[in-house]
């Protein structure tokens, strides 16, 4: 079992709609997430933080984590075709070592 | 938010060449900063951690020897690629993480290194 899992994808959308991306871990006691678009040849970007149970929004993007359920999903509204890139999803925790453990991603397709 | 930069963006060698990377944090001091390999169409690699004034700490199956990294300042953290190989070849990414041990890592733009 994978430390961090994510759906490959890809996951297409069209545009305008909502985007949901999934994140499931499996060190309970990690303790700091994050979410990262990366374009293809390009590095990856910050998006999101999110350190607490609940709900979290920056513009179109909206973090939700559940740590019991040891789960974390990205949501993106109104979804752009400059949205089109790979989403990763990164953990931090004591368990790894305090560096962070990264799923495969998510490659999102939005659709004009 | 933070800027990390890195040079060169991409640098093609010969094989058996050496070839040194920077990363540098511009906007803040940076204590401990990370070195990343990605092939085509996988995530990021950790290749090791690097801290300010003390030897890195590298992944499983990543030789130091091959590897050297250097994290003179704060501000500055170097990765030298020595006697590069054609399976050398990859995007090498580094990152700077800011605060606290759980806290956010920033990352370069890449660089992209080709050995013929």
């Amino acid at each position: 079992q994978k430390e961090v899992e994510q759906n490959s994808g890809p996951l297409s959308v069209p545009e305008g709609a909502i985007a949901s991306l999934n994140c499931t871990y499996s060190d309970r006691v990690s303790q700091s997430f994050f979410w990262y678009r990366q374009y293809s040849g390009k590095s990856p970007e910050l998006i999101m933080s999110i350190y607490s149970n609940g709900d979290k929004e920056d513009g179109r993007f909206t973090a939700q984590l559940n740590k019991a359920s040891q789960y974390v999903s990205l949501l993106i509204r109104d979804s752009q075709p400059s949205d089109s890139a790979t989403y990763l999803c990164a953990v931090n925790g004591e368990a790894a070592g305090n560096k962070l453990t990264f799923g495969g991603g998510t490659r999102v397709l939005v659709k004009p | 938010g933070a800027v990390v930069s890195q040079h060169p963006s991409r640098v093609i060698c010969k094989s058996g060449t050496s070839v040194k990377i920077e990363c540098r944090s511009l906007d803040f001091q940076a204590t401990t900063m990370f070195w990343y390999r990605q092939f085509p169409k996988q995530s990021l690699m950790l290749m090791a951690t690097s801290n300010e004034g003390s030897k890195a700490t590298y992944e499983q199956g990543v030789e130091k020897d091959k590897f050297l990294i250097n994290h003179a300042s704060l501000t500055l953290s170097t990765l030298t690629v020595t006697s590069a190989h054609p399976e050398d070849s990859s995007f090498y990414i580094c990152s700077a993480r800011v605060g606290s041990l759980t806290d956010t890592q920033y990352f370069g733009p890449g660089t992209r290194l080709t050995v013929l």
